[in-house]
């Protein structure tokens, strides 16, 4: 596609609920990074993949976190037991390499209840 | 460590007036600066970006920014705001000893325009 594409671009669930969000990057980018933006604020590093593997996850706040990039292309963030501290608008960027731009999608707002 | 400090959360300026967006950053090594821009509900877009090259950047939409180091200081503005420029503004520091691109944003500066 023209951009990078994220679905859904609304997400509500019910607290302690199992959640996964989709990024589509643009074709032919090997980076792909994952964000949080708090209402209110910057967004923060998750994590983030050359390629297929997850080069630096870091960010990720603790283990009900988790994403994956099985082909190198489409990457899923999945969200274990989900709080109500989890709502966000969770943002996904790709880049043709990690020194050239990163351009962001739309985001995904996930609202926990 | 990176860390970028944007000095006000809301800036108001009339239609026509100059525009001034304050930031400082703090990074261990020669870091790389980023402005973007965030209108309500469309993704995040990229203003310009300074990389160890000229001290002033331009970039779209008539910005342009100043790499004062001795300042730790990289200020974004425009000789004259536009009512489509109102937006939120999120300074960015990104050191590629790490993650490659991976990007520390600032709490961001919400800019409001008057007719």
């Amino acid at each position: 596609g023209a951009g990078v594409s994220q679905t859904p671009s609304n997400k509500v669930t019910e607290k302690g609920k199992y959640v996964e969000l989709r990024c589509d990057p643009i074709s032919g980018h090997t980076a792909l990074y994952w964000y949080r933006q708090s209402l209110g604020q910057g967004p923060e590093f998750l994590i983030y993949f050359q390629g297929t593997g997850a080069a630096d996850d870091s960010g990720l706040p603790n283990d009900r976190f988790f994403a994956v990039r099985p082909e190198g292309s489409v990457s899923t963030l999945k969200i274990q037991r989900t709080e109500r501290g989890d709502s966000a608008v969770y943002l996904c960027a790709s880049s043709r390499d990690t020194y050239t731009e990163a351009f962001f999608g739309q985001g995904t707002r996930l609202t926990v209840v | 460590a990176q860390s970028v400090t944007q000095l006000d959360s809301h800036v108001s300026v009339s239609e026509g007036t100059p525009v001034l967006l304050r930031c400082n950053y703090s990074s261990s090594y020669s870091p790389s600066l980023f402005w973007y821009v965030q209108h309500p509900n469309k993704g995040l877009q990229l203003l310009l970006k300074y990389t160890s090259a000229a001290t002033l950047v331009k970039g779209i939409n008539g910005f342009e920014a100043e790499f004062k180091k001795s300042e730790t200081s990289f200020h974004l503005t425009k000789p004259s705001a536009h009512m489509s420029d109102a937006a939120e503004y999120f300074c960015v520091v990104s050191d590629y000893r790490n993650a490659g691109n991976m990007l520390t944003f600032g709490g961001g500066t919400r800019l409001m325009v008057k007719p």
